[in-house]
């Protein structure tokens, strides 16, 4: 069984378009993250939630929005998509913030054309 | 800058040689962790290094602490061709919200068979 999970792995779309990325963790973790990886390997954190709180929003534009159902899940939506939204989007869980090791899933690739 | 510098860039090394990398960073770390990248994969937690810490080792890994030069090193002995990927400090900043862990750009490592 995978423990962070992502899907899609690859998404090409549009600009203008509106999109969601999915992810799941099994490991019963509470806190959830999503990173941003850029072309030069650059990853900055954009959003971290615990127990299904936001606890962090990177100023990050407000056509992200994340959503958190449960503790397991994390979802990413992003709105009217622009081409320097283009990058690796990495979802990670941890057992309560970072003082601990986090887990990160395979990432998925948004291109946006 | 808060995140954690990681030297050098690159690194290319024939199979069967050590390996070793630096991170450097400016600001007080509750901890400092270090992943690793595989080409088009997420990231893998390798070591986490407490600031009251000076040395860990797990395998082949070794990692250094130094809270006085605000530098971390790791190294990774008879390196492999599978220990070809990125390699990235991250820093869980002291007094800094439990929830955000910084990154630097990697070091990226080649192994030659």
């Amino acid at each position: 069984d995978t423990a962070v999970s992502q899907t899609p792995k690859y998404l090409v779309t549009q600009m203008g378009n509106d999109k969601s990325i999915k992810c799941e963790q099994n490991l019963g973790h509470d806190t959830m993250y999503w990173y941003k990886q850029d072309s030069k390997k650059f990853l900055k954190i954009m959003f971290s939630y615990n127990n299904k709180e936001l606890i962090i929003n990177e100023t990050v534009p407000n056509r992200f929005s994340p959503k958190s159902p449960d503790k397991a899940h994390l979802n990413l939506h992003i709105n009217s998509l622009e081409l320097g939204d283009s990058a690796v989007y990495f979802c990670a869980s941890s057992a309560g913030g970072f003082v601990t090791e986090a887990f990160f899933g395979q990432g998925t690739r948004l291109t946006v054309v | 800058s808060q995140q954690g510098e990681e030297d050098p860039q690159a690194l290319s090394i024939q199979e069967g040689e050590n390996a070793t990398m630096n991170c450097s960073y400016k600001t007080s770390i509750n901890n400092l962790q270090w992943y690793r990248q595989n080409s088009g994969r997420g990231l893998v937690h390798l070591i986490l290094i407490r600031s009251n810490e000076r040395e860990k080792h797990s395998g082949r890994l070794r990692v250094t602490l130094d809270t006085s030069k605000k530098s971390s090193s790791l190294l990774i002995t008879a390196s492999r061709a599978a220990d070809t990927a990125s390699y990235f400090c991250a820093l869980k900043l002291r007094g800094s919200n439990d929830y955000k862990l910084s990154f630097g750009a990697g070091t990226t490592v080649t192994v030659r068979a």
